[in-house]
């Protein structure tokens, strides 16, 4: 079975400074592939960023950054530079890259708030 | 346009009705899903479908039905709607693998 964990229901960040949020996740797959999305107040899910589990590098697009340590099993969204507009709740995911169904499972979520 | 369509995007409804929500998608895709999002729990599955002729229940299915009515289309059905069944759907598609493409959402409101 998989899991995602965030444990952080809620985060502040002063503006321009760089937050990390935090995901565990658990599976008995060989082969997977982490995200996260945004979420604004708005609604609509916005995919952020993709790591693969034998991808040799973390993954980056533009202010976002991965940070994959495969032994300890997490997944850190790195966020730098924060904006004002970075305020969302922000979802962890993952799904097995094998053949069949692969189910994507959700994290809780965790709550940014960026401070001017 | 988005890729992801959902109608309505909001929604109020009595109890005891039935309500239909639609989702089109222009991706091309086999696989389409339909999510429910509730405050502290994140999104769960309530049906998902590989193909026309294929469809399967998630978590949470009890209450509700959909329909597949072309690639394209996947639509999901409250058939007497309940209050705790007021939350924000999702319908979202994707390849094999990858990233799970997601329509704007449909609040719905169940007085």
């Amino acid at each position: 079975a998989q899991k995602i964990t965030q444990t952080q229901p809620g985060m502040f960040v002063q503006e321009k400074e760089a937050v990390t949020l935090d995901c565990t996740y658990d599976t008995s797959d060989p082969s997977y592939g982490l995200f996260w999305y945004k979420q604004p107040s708005s609604g609509e899910m916005i995919f952020l960023i993709y790591q693969g589990s034998y991808d040799q590098q973390n993954a980056t697009e533009g202010r976002y950054s991965l940070n994959f340590q495969k032994a300890r099993k997490s997944a850190n969204l790195v966020i730098s530079a924060s904006q004002l507009g970075d305020s969302a709740m922000y979802f962890c995911a993952m799904r097995p890259t094998v053949p069949g169904y692969q189910k994507v499972t959700f994290g809780t979520g965790t709550k940014l708030q960026v401070i001017p | 346009d988005a890729d992801v369509t959902q109608t309505p995007r909001n929604r109020i409804t009595k109890t005891g009705k039935r309500i239909m929500l639609e989702c089109s998608q222009t991706k091309g895709h086999d696989r389409m899903y339909w999510y429910r999002q509730d405050p502290g729990l994140g999104l769960r599955l309530i049906y998902y479908s590989f193909d026309v002729k294929d469809i399967n229940k998630g978590e949470i299915s009890d209450g509700y039905s959909v329909s597949r009515q072309a690639q394209a289309k996947f639509s999901l059905s409250l058939e007497s709607a309940i209050p705790n069944q007021t939350a924000l759907y999702f319908c979202a598609t994707s390849e094999q693998t990858g990233q799970v493409y997601f329509g704007e959402g449909s609040w719905l409101t169940v007085v």
